[in-house]
């Protein structure tokens, strides 16, 4: 089945500066990469999503890129503010079925 | 809020007791399903329904069953308890089962505690 993984685990950055968290995936039948936030205390949420025929996408100050051949995507925010402190949990669904696969998540620090 | 309801919030429970998770889906969304997250872990997926029927298993134990019942509402039951179901256990539902990009909407989540 699917495997993703996430990196880093953890990440400090300071208010303003970038933060980027990279995950692989397995399968290359995996057609959908959703990326979610989780803040203390709620359910994951969804941030930001991209499926395989594009190959970035941005919102705001979020951006994902996907590398279809290298089999891996990227989460980028730019000009991080406190309020971006949370944990993200990158995702693939592979054609074929249904089930969402998640990294193991990685927990962002933002500093004041 | 999200649209997906999870009942209870919090559940303290000893070994060998058997609990019930109950979840209510978004508004027009006929799928469902369980994820559990252990502590500092990811998200694991258990189990997928769609419109009443079982769709996809994960890693869910023999000890653990759902169901969706016909006003898509879905129950997780948690049977024989162990100190290492202790998890916060998610339930999220989407619209369709299909092999579009299909968003799963997340509940806040039930935290059980297995003492």
């Amino acid at each position: 089945g699917e495997n993703v993984e996430q990196h880093p685990s953890t990440l400090s950055v300071q208010e303003g500066d970038s933060a980027v968290i990279k995950c692989t995936y397995s399968d290359s039948a995996s057609n959908y990469f959703p990326w979610y936030k989780q803040e203390l205390g709620k359910g994951p949420q969804l941030i930001i999503d991209i499926r395989s025929n594009v190959g970035e996408k941005k919102d705001q100050r979020i951006a994902v890129t996907l590398n279809k051949t290298a089999k891996h995507f990227s989460l980028h925010i730019t000009e991080t503010q406190p309020e971006d402190s949370a944990v993200y949990f990158c995702a693939a669904r592979a054609r074929a079925g249904n089930k969402l696969t998640f990294g193991g998540g990685t927990r962002v620090l933002v500093k004041p | 809020d999200s649209g997906v309801t999870q009942t209870p919030k919090h559940l303290i429970t000893a070994t060998g007791q058997r609990v019930t998770l109950r979840c209510s889906p978004r508004s027009g969304d006929l799928s469902v399903y369980w994820y559990q997250q252990s502590l500092d872990q990811g998200l694991q997926f258990l189990i997928q329904y769609y419109n009443g029927e079982e769709r996809a298993k994960g890693n869910i134990l023999e000890r653990f069953s759902a169901q969706q019942f016909p006003d898509l509402h879905s129950e997780l039951n948690l049977s024989s308890l162990e100190l290492g179901d202790s998890a916060l256990y998610f339930c999220a539902s989407s619209e369709t089962q299909g092999h579009g990009a299909n968003v799963l909407t997340f509940g806040a989540g039930s935290r059980l505690t297995v003492l």
